[in-house]
């Protein structure tokens, strides 16, 4: 069993849509929760960051963590064409240090 | 301010051969960092430098790989000799301390045949 499940995608919306994005995982000790952002041959570009439970929020972007369902999600509002990438959940057991991706969700927003 | 860099963008090799990636961490970052991406799967950890001590090498496939990181600026990955398996995007970050944010190169595509 991977440590981090991601639905790979990909995943189609229109602008403007709201998106949902999810990753479960199984180990217990994780305790650092990070979206990254990936575009084509680019590297990943650290989105957000929340350490345990709860909600963050950055513009159009928010971030869940419900460490009780080992499930995490990113939100996006009022998608734009530009938010079209490849999205990883990312965990660590201590600050940034050895992250554990998901596999990534592709996401291709509309005009 | 200048990014992570990696070197080169693309390599394609015959199994059996040797290969040396580079990675140019951010200026005055201490921590760097080496993951790999085969296809079809997730990022994976292979191992982190503090300065020029490895600190945790523990995702390093197998011996056939060797990382290194002369004098705390550059490091650079060899591969030796290189297996299909081995295909894949290489991806170095690098980090001013362990508890900031990594930033991540473009990586280096790395292609066996």
């Amino acid at each position: 069993q991977k440590e981090v499940e991601q639905d790979p995608g990909p995943l189609s919306v229109p602008e403007g849509a709201i998106v949902s994005l999810n990753c479960t995982y199984s180990n217990s000790a994780f305790q650092y929760f990070m979206w990254y952002r990936q575009y084509s041959r680019k590297g990943p570009e650290l989105l957000m960051y929340t350490y345990s439970s709860g909600n963050k929020e950055d513009g159009r972007f928010t971030a869940q963590v419900d460490k009780s369902s080992k499930y995490i999600s990113l939100f996006i509002r009022d998608s734009q064409p530009s938010d079209s990438a490849t999205y990883l959940c990312a965990m660590t057991l201590g600050g940034y240090q050895k992250v554990t991706f998901g596999t990534g969700t592709k996401l291709q927003v509309i005009p | 301010e200048a990014g992570v860099t990696q070197f080169p963008s693309h390599s394609v090799i015959e199994k059996g051969q040797t290969v040396t990636l580079r990675c140019d961490p951010i200026s005055g970052h201490d921590n760097l960092y080496w993951y790999r991406r085969v296809m079809g799967k997730e990022i994976k950890f292979l191992l982190h430098f503090v300065k020029e001590s490895k600190q945790d090498e523990s995702g390093m496939p197998n011996n056939r790989f060797l990382a290194e990181r002369t004098g705390g600026t550059y490091s650079t990955l060899k591969v030796q000799p290189a297996e299909l398996e081995d295909s894949g995007v290489y991806f170095c970050a690098s980090s001013q301390d362990w508890v900031s944010e990594q930033y991540f190169g473009p990586g280096t595509r790395l292609t066996v045949t």
